[in-house]
């Protein structure tokens, strides 16, 4: 079964812009979480999102969003991008939202805002 | 404020022997446990998810849970050297409606 993808790998914006990620889960998951690393924060909790409806939010500002698509993908956007925003950024899937299902993560997008 | 504490590190252990790593979290009615490994540059993998109190073993791998005491740990036997990585213990907490709370990651290095 083919693991979570995420599209791009690695990506370069400058101060301002917006950006948009892409998120494929594994085959059967329907729920999509999202994490921001950085080496200072680690690894801390965007929001998650379950048949198309966002389920959660981590303490983030208006600026991060996303939504899911009916076939479990999902995306994230970020808008008037910070230098404070570049960091590795991760998707997670698993069957359902029940406490007791495994997440798996993607390879992560590499963001880096000059 | 949930938090979830793990000594950052470096561990260091040589070949062969036991490493063991450890994690304390905040939230009492925590239900779900995870260890994952990563790699410099690499996402996150998944290791060990524990759910009860005890101990779960999975090849060299043992996780043990302590609700009362609000701890956890990942004991990794016959430490090879593939194993140098940071590991991160994950909690799910608010009763599930939240997303994984991670510690900061403990970093371990298995000498040859």
């Amino acid at each position: 079964k083919a693991g979570v993808t995420q599209t791009p790998r690695y990506l370069i914006k400058t101060r301002g812009q917006q950006v948009t990620l892409s998120c494929s889960p594994i085959s059967g998951h329907r729920s999509v979480s999202w994490y921001q690393q950085t080496p200072g924060q680690g690894l801390q909790f965007l929001f998650e999102y379950f048949s198309e409806t966002q389920r959660n939010k981590g303490n983030f500002p208006g600026r991060f969003s996303g939504r899911q698509f009916s076939n479990s993908r999902s995306e994230m956007n970020v808008s008037t991008l910070e230098l404070g925003d570049s960091a590795l950024y991760l998707c997670a899937s698993r069957p359902g939202t029940s406490a007791y299902y495994e997440q798996y993560f993607g390879p992560g997008t590499r963001l880096t805002v000059t | 404020q949930k938090e979830v504490e793990q000594n950052s590190g470096p561990l260091s252990v040589p070949e062969g022997a036991i490493a063991s790593l450890n994690c304390t979290y905040s939230d009492r009615v925590s239900q779900s446990f995870f260890w994952y490994r990563q790699y410099s540059g690499k996402s996150p993998e998944l290791i060990m998810s524990i759910y009860s109190n005890g101990d779960k073993e999975d090849g060299r791998f043992t996780a043990q849970l302590n609700k009362a005491s609000q701890y956890v740990s990942l004991l990794i036997r016959d430490s090879q050297p593939s194993d140098s990585a940071t590991y991160l213990c994950a909690v799910n907490m608010g009763g599930g409606a939240d997303g994984l709370t991670f510690g900061k990651g403990t970093h371990l290095i298995i000498q040859p």
